[in-house]
């Protein structure tokens, strides 16, 4: 299987919240990441988590760890139309300094 | 701050041409990496640079790709012999430490 999977795409309700997940096979990951990528546009880093976490806030976005089942999710509240694009998560691994991205999820929000 | 900048943003080439795609990094990192972001493979990592030591080739997929870094600063990507495969996004990305901040991308059309 990938090294980093996500779902390809997820729709929600402007105003719900968003969450979004990822699996990684690496246990040695030392780094989590979340990039946002608009139409066109490069990647915009959004939040990291390292590895001895377990979560991490940062204003509307909430990043969950859970390092026993290699699954790492990103929590945005309050959904708004320009949070629609595609997100990326992507792993650093012990020893490496090369990201291993997964294929990104794509949200989309309803007005 | 400035961010990475890369040139050209598109680029238009026929099959059989070389390319040159540049990368300027965040002023004062010593790290910098070229990824490639296509339909069908997603990002792929191509090559890192860290400071004055033998940059990492391992991502390069032929030989027909290279990459120097002048100067400890500004990279520039060489596509030689250029085939429609070769149609991506490339990205730049540049790290002082554990966080990679990527440039707009160039959008190569090989036709």
């Amino acid at each position: 299987g990938e090294d980093v999977e996500q779902s390809l795409f997820l729709s929600v309700r402007e105003g719900d919240s968003s969450v979004i997940n990822c699996t990684y096979t690496d246990s040695s990951s030392t780094y989590l990441y979340w990039y946002k990528q608009e139409p066109g546009a490069g990647l915009q880093l959004l939040t990291y988590i390292f590895s001895n976490m377990d979560m991490k806030q940062d204003q509307r976005l909430t990043v969950l760890l859970n390092k026993k089942d290699k699954h790492l999710s990103l929590r945005i509240a309050d959904t708004q139309t320009g949070d629609s694009a595609i997100y990326f998560c992507a792993e650093k691994r012990a020893g490496s300094y090369q990201l291993t991205f997964g294929k990104g999820t794509k949200l989309s929000v309803i007005p | 701050g400035a961010g990475v900048s890369q040139s050209p943003s598109n680029k238009v080439t026929e099959k059989g041409k070389d390319v040159e795609l540049r990368c300027d990094p965040i002023s004062g990192h010593t790290a910098l990496y070229w990824y490639r972001q296509s339909l069908g493979q997603g990002l792929e990592f191509l090559i890192y640079f860290q400071g004055n030591s033998a940059p990492d080739k391992s991502g390069l997929p032929s030989d027909r790709f290279s990459a120097e870094r002048t100067g400890g600063s500004v990279s520039t990507l060489t596509i030689q012999r250029t085939q429609q495969e070769d149609s991506a996004v490339y990205l730049c990305a540049s790290s002082l430490k554990e966080t990679q901040y990527f440039g707009p991308g160039t959008r190569l059309l090989v036709l």
